[in-house]
């Protein structure tokens, strides 16, 4: 089936520890996108990218870095720079007229 | 002022009740709006978008865009215990929701429908 798998599920960080979130998308979608989710809130933009090997920062991109070397992987390193990292983190994906869908998310926490 | 609110809750209505949910935006250059609906530890579901003003009805749901009151709101009729659900206001600069347009995100809207 098509869709979009985000891994892990729930990811633990060390202080001083880069970690990286893996989204895959098998919809030949251009864009693709990282969310951020705090508790009780709506959805930030970290990065997003149009096409391959180019992307944008969001709204809080400080802190965390990506890359989009396929059409099919936009992979999100959360890095030690990042000192409140622990957040529900969705990643999406679209293509020409339609809406963003999402991936299940990774849940991130601190050690 | 937020970019973009919606209306504080929680919001409880009785099984086959219209709930009523509503957000407001700041961005007069907005063209493309969503509704988005979270169950408790899932991620958002889309279940409307709406690009011109009026009303879009879509089953149970309607969605109704005003650009000039910069105001956009989503109804439930007969709302089932199957709605209760965090449901998320989007906005886009781009239009006919275009693929590379930035979504902001309202905090959210619990809504809870009690048997």
């Amino acid at each position: 089936d098509g869709g979009i798998t985000q891994s892990p599920k729930y990811l633990f960080r060390k202080e001083g520890q880069n970690v990286t979130l893996s989204c895959e998308q098998n919809l030949n979608h251009d864009a693709m996108y990282w969310y951020r989710q705090d508790p009780g809130q709506g959805l930030r933009l970290i990065y997003y990218s149009q096409i391959v090997n180019d992307f944008q920062k969001g709204d809080i991109a400080e802190g965390y870095s990506v890359s989009r070397e396929k059409k099919e992987s936009f992979p999100l390193t959360v890095t030690s720079a990042q000192k409140n990292p622990t957040a529900f983190y969705l990643c999406a994906s679209s293509t020409g007229y339609q809406p963003q869908h999402f991936g299940d998310g990774t849940r991130l926490s601190i050690l | 002022q937020k970019e973009v609110e919606q209306n504080s809750g929680p919001l409880s209505v009785p099984e086959g009740a219209i709930a009523s949910l509503n957000c407001t935006y700041s961005d007069r250059g907005s063209q493309s709006f969503f509704w988005y609906r979270q169950y408790s530890g899932k991620s958002p579901e889309l279940i409307m978008s709406i690009y011109s003003n009026g009303d879009k009805e879509d089953g149970r749901f309607t969605a109704q865009l005003n650009k000039a009151s910069q105001y956009v709101s989503l109804l439930i009729r007969d709302s089932q215990p199957s709605d209760s659900a965090t449901y998320l206001c989007a906005v886009s600069r781009h239009a006919g929701g275009t693929s590379y347009g930035k979504l902001t995100f309202g905090q959210g809207t619990i809504l809870t429908v009690h048997p």
